[in-house]
């Protein structure tokens, strides 16, 4: 089984639509949580960091469930400037730092 | 701030031939650097940490002699792809953290290098 493990998508929305990707994580000592945003060929981006049972910024939402080991995002009012691959990521217990990437749900906006 | 360059950004090589990649940190130390590969719809998998001045932790499954880390000052890590194969052809990443932000867990990418072996 995956550390993390994701939707590969691709989700197609229209712009304004509501869009939700989800996240599972294998490691229940897991200690922090993130959501990066990549476009094709390019490094990834830290999009939000979750705390607690999750945060909101602007059009975004991320939750944290950790009894399911479950994350999810929600994006809202979906614009075309959101489409890229949106990757779950967890940061384990101990270990120099180290992230552990699930392999990314696609979203694509279409006008 | 916080910025991470790599070079170059994309190189072709023939089969048996060594690859250098060079990672900076432009405006920040960096005692931790990581590097990453990615396949195509493929997720980041994590190479190896490279700590300045000490020798790299690999990954299981990452040949630490085929992939050779140098991280000599605070702001540059260097990987070397030796005797490169086609199989290598990838999309390498690197990561730092600064220096000064102690616990924090960001991790700032590089733009990546392409490789492709021929």
């Amino acid at each position: 089984r995956k550390e993390v493990e994701q939707d590969p998508g691709p989700f197609n929305v229209p712009e304004g639509a509501t869009v939700a990707f989800n996240c599972t994580y294998s490691n229940s000592a897991s200690q922090s949580f993130f959501w990066y945003r990549q476009d094709c060929r390019k490094e990834p981006k830290l999009l939000m960091s979750i705390y607690s049972s999750g945060n909101e910024d602007g059009r975004f939402t991320a939750q944290l469930n950790r009894a399911s080991q479950y994350i999810s995002l929600l994006i809202r009012d979906s614009k075309l400037s959101d489409s890229a691959t949106y990757l779950c990521v967890v940061k384990p217990q101990g270990g120099y730092n180290k992230l552990i990437f699930g392999a990314g749900t696609r979203l694509a906006v279409h006008p | 701030g916080a910025v991470v360059s790599q070079h170059p950004s994309r190189v072709i090589c023939k089969s048996g031939t060594s690859v250098k990649i060079e990672c900076r940190s432009l405006d920040f130390q960096a005692t931790t650097m990581f590097w990453y590969r990615q396949f195509p719809k493929q997720s980041l998998m994590l190479m190896a940490t490279s700590n300045e001045g000490s020798k790299a932790t690999y990954e299981q499954g990452v040949e630490k002699d085929k992939f050779l880390i140098n991280h000599a000052s605070l702001t540059l890590s260097t990987l070397t792809v030796t005797s490169a194969h086609p199989e290598d052809s990838s999309f390498y990443i690197c990561s730092a953290r600064d220096l000064l932000e102690g616990d924090s867990y960001e991790q700032y990418f590089g733009p990546g290098t392409r490789l492709t072996v021929t």
